[in-house]
C-alpha cells in the first residue's frame, strides 16, 4: 500500500504571495490532518478533513485554509505569506475507525 | 536534513542499552496517546500507541507506559540500536484526529 504523498517537497515563496500544498492520503483513508512543524513551536495541528468537510481546526489565522476532494486528496492554502510561515507542513491520514495517523514526508516551505 | 528542534533535550545511550524517553501530557481528558519517531528529512513515523484504559502496551522492542494519575507517558526501547537515533515525540489525542505533540526528545545512540 502506498504511503501518504505530499507535493511539492520543497517550495520557496516571497512574503505576500500565496501557496497551495497538496496531500494524497493512503488509499481508503478518508481523514486527512495537516500540521505545521517549526523549530520554535514544534508540531502544531492546523485542521482535519473527513469526507470533504472540515471537522476540526487548530489555532491558526484565517490565512490558513484547506479543502478536501471527493477522492480524499487534500490541499492547504496559505495566503499573504509571512516570514513566520516558513515551516515543514505535514499531512497525515487515518482510517475511519482508528486514531492512528500516518504522516507524509512533508513540504518544506521557505518564505523570503 | 530537517532541524526538528534546535533546543531539544537529548538522551545519549550506548548501543545495546535500554532507552527510556519520558513525556508529560496536558489534557486529562485525552483518550489516546501515540509515540512517533522522526528522522532527519522525514515525516513522523508511528511507533506505538496506547488507549487511556490501559497502563502498558508492548510492541517489538518497545513498551509504552501510561500513568494517568500524574499525566505521564514513557517509551522504553530495548537493546537500542544506531538506527533508533532520531527525535521522538509523544502525542495525545485532544479531539478527532487533532493530535497535540510534545516538544520531542533527541535520542543519540553511541556505537
Amino acid at each position: 500500500k502506498a504511503g501518504v504523498t505530499q507535493t511539492p517537497r520543497y517550495l520557496i515563496k516571497t512574503r505576500g504571495q500565496q501557496v497551495t500544498l497538496s496531500c494524497s492520503p493512503i488509499s481508503g483513508h478518508r481523514s486527512v490532518s495537516w500540521y505545521q512543524q517549526t523549530p520554535g513551536q514544534g508540531l502544531q495541528f492546523l485542521f482535519e478533513y473527513f469526507s470533504e468537510t472540515q471537522r476540526n481546526k487548530g489555532n491558526f489565522p484565517g490565512r490558513f485554509s484547506g479543502r478536501q476532494f471527493s477522492n480524499s486528496r487534500s490541499e492547504m492554502n496559505v495566503s499573504t505569506l509571512e516570514l513566520g510561515d516558513s515551516a515543514l507542513y505535514l499531512c497525515a491520514s487515518s482510517g475511519d475507525r482508528d486514531y492512528e495517523q500516518y504522516f507524509g514526508p512533508g513540504t518544506r516551505l521557505t518564505v523570503t | 536534513g530537517e532541524s526538528v528542534g534546535l533546543h531539544l533535550p537529548t538522551l545519549s545511550v550506548q548501543e545495546g542499552d535500554n532507552s527510556i524517553i519520558n513525556c508529560a501530557y496536558s489534557n486529562s481528558a485525552s483518550d489516546y496517546f501515540i509515540w512517533y519517531k522522526q528522522e532527519s528529512g522525514k515525516g513522523p513515523q508511528f511507533i506505538i500507541d496506547i488507549r487511556s484504559n490501559m497502563d502498558k502496551r508492548q510492541g517489538q522492542r518497545v513498551t509504552v507506559l501510561l500513568n494517568k494519575t500524574v499525566k505521564h507517558l514513557s517509551l522504553q526501547i530495548a537493546a537500542t540500536q544506531p538506527g533508533d537515533s532520531a527525535v521522538y515525540f509523544c502525542a495525545e489525542n485532544t479531539g478527532r484526529r487533532a493530535l497535540t505533540f510534545g516538544s520531542g526528545t533527541r535520542l543519540q545512540v553511541q556505537p
